[in-house]
């Protein structure tokens, strides 16, 4: 089946600092992909979706200049959370959609905590 | 506003028994749908998709759409514990637009 993988899958910084996380899409190339964040208990929220070689679209309510993605090729999304905060821990989790089926398929998620 | 509806649960049922649930979607011109399985803690995986009405078999699941009611269902037979987990239904309109996802029901099969 389709695989997407995530990393890092956990990451700990401190306050401040910029974290960057990597999805890429293993046997499949995705001409998008899609940014979420889930907080425990809640529903998924889409943060933004990213198309290759163009500007990522973002929700309403999520900062663009702190929220940066970059989809630079078929198989790779880069989402770095700049000057973390406590407020921005959360689990973080990115989605491909296949070009040829138009199914999308998750990865296994970053688990991110700030202190 | 595009919304899919389903009931939150949490649903029970025994082990073996047939667990059905259940999603309805407002937009008339969605063409895809999917159902996600999401442990606790985990990322969802996709279990099934379905693009035209009438039924989809894969192994113990069952998918049903029927566009007309904006109806969908997926219908797991011989419930095991392991299929305790949150049920995701997602909607896609056409072409890259974002699925959207109901709030999910959450299913625990009792053994």
């Amino acid at each position: 089946g389709a695989v997407v993988s995530q990393h890092p899958s956990w990451v700990i910084c401190k306050s401040g600092t910029s974290v960057k996380i990597e999805c890429r899409s293993l046997d499949f190339q995705a001409t998008t992909m899609f940014w979420y964040r889930q907080f425990p208990k809640q529903s998924l929220m889409l943060m933004a979706t990213s198309n290759e070689g163009s500007k990522a679209t973002y929700e309403q309510g999520v900062e663009k200049d702190k929220f940066l993605i970059n989809h630079a090729s078929l198989t790779l999304s880069t989402l770095t959370v700049t000057s973390a905060h406590p407020e921005d821990s959360s689990f973080y989790i990115c989605s491909a959609r296949d070009i040829g089926s138009y199914e999308q398929y998750f990865g296994p998620g970053t688990r991110l905590t700030v202190t | 506003q595009k919304e899919v509806e389903q009931n939150s649960g949490p649903l029970s049922v025994p082990e073996g028994a047939i667990a059905s649930l259940n999603c309805t979607y407002s937009d008339r011109v969605s063409q895809s749908f999917f159902w996600y399985r999401q442990y606790s803690g985990k990322s969802p995986e996709l279990i099934m998709s379905i693009y035209s009405n009438g039924d989809k078999e894969d192994g113990r699941f069952t998918a049903q759409l029927n566009k007309a009611s904006q109806y969908v269902s997926l219908l797991i037979r011989d419930s095991q514990p392991s299929d305790s987990a949150t049920y995701l239904c997602a909607v896609n309109s056409a072409g890259n637009t974002p699925l959207v996802f109901g709030k999910g029901t959450r299913l625990s099969v009792i053994a």
